[in-house]
């Protein structure tokens, strides 16, 4: 059974501080990605990594930066968090390039004060 | 860049009748269209995918057709149940490289379905 964690269901910070979501994977996936999803605006994506110490910004890096030192662990870093920053964030993963499955976390919602 | 439309955003049927979500995009390049399905509280997964080199593909009650002609590609829902009330994502490749290439997914902004009993 595929499993995608991510480490906290709910999360509320303050303004300014620095905040880390982390999200782990056991199915040895190359790929994964961190989404943000807002009501009426779909999943957009923030980063994504192809490979241990690889990412690439996707649509809305602004704000966020990345880490991925082991391939297991994809962690998104807000550096300091600003009340536009409160949402859901999900963290997903797949095998493959050229299209292929992503499993997806539970996701962290956030809420920025 | 690429971009997908998704509509309609809302769809309200009765149970056992049959439920149409279409999305276009704009990249021909695109060759990959997933579906996925996010109930209240739970993580989106996927219920169907299909292919360039495919025009249609059923599942059960679920298939999804694709023109690529017209870059568009729906999902079809029949005899809808309670269960299948949920937001719905489609999403197409990018075709993205970057020294690996790499699948990135452009998603739909969703629909949310609802299944009255």
């Amino acid at each position: 059974d595929v499993k995608v964690t991510q480490s906290s269901r709910y999360l509320v910070k303050r303004t300014g501080e620095k905040v880390f979501l982390e999200c782990v994977q056991d199915m040895d996936h190359e790929n994964m990605f961190w989404y943000r999803q807002d009501p009426g605006l779909g999943l957009r994506l923030i980063y994504f990594s192809y490979d241990v110490k690889m990412k690439e910004k996707g649509d809305i890096p602004e704000g966020y930066s990345v880490s991925r030192e082991k391939k297991e662990r994809f962690s998104l870093i807000l550096e300091s968090a600003s009340t536009n920053q409160t949402s859901m964030y999900l963290c997903a993963s797949s095998f493959t390039s050229g299209g292929d499955i992503q499993y997806f976390g539970a996701g962290t919602r956030l809420s920025v004060l | 860049g690429e971009n997908v439309e998704q509509h309609p955003s809302t769809l309200s049927v009765q149970e056992g009748d049959s439920a149409v979500i279409k999305c276009t995009y704009s990249d021909s390049a695109s060759n990959y269209f997933p579906w996925y399905k996010q109930e209240l509280g739970k993580r989106p997964q996927l219920i169907i995918d299909i292919r360039s080199n495919v025009g249609e593909k059923k599942d059960q009650r679920i298939a999804v057709t694709l023109n690529k002609t017209a870059k568009h590609f729906s999902l079809h829902i029949t005899e809808t149940q309670p269960e299948d009330s949920a937001v719905y994502f489609c999403a197409a490749t990018k075709g993205y490289n970057y020294g690996g290439a790499t699948n990135k997914l452009i998603f739909g902004t969703g629909t949310l379905l609802a299944v009255q009993p």
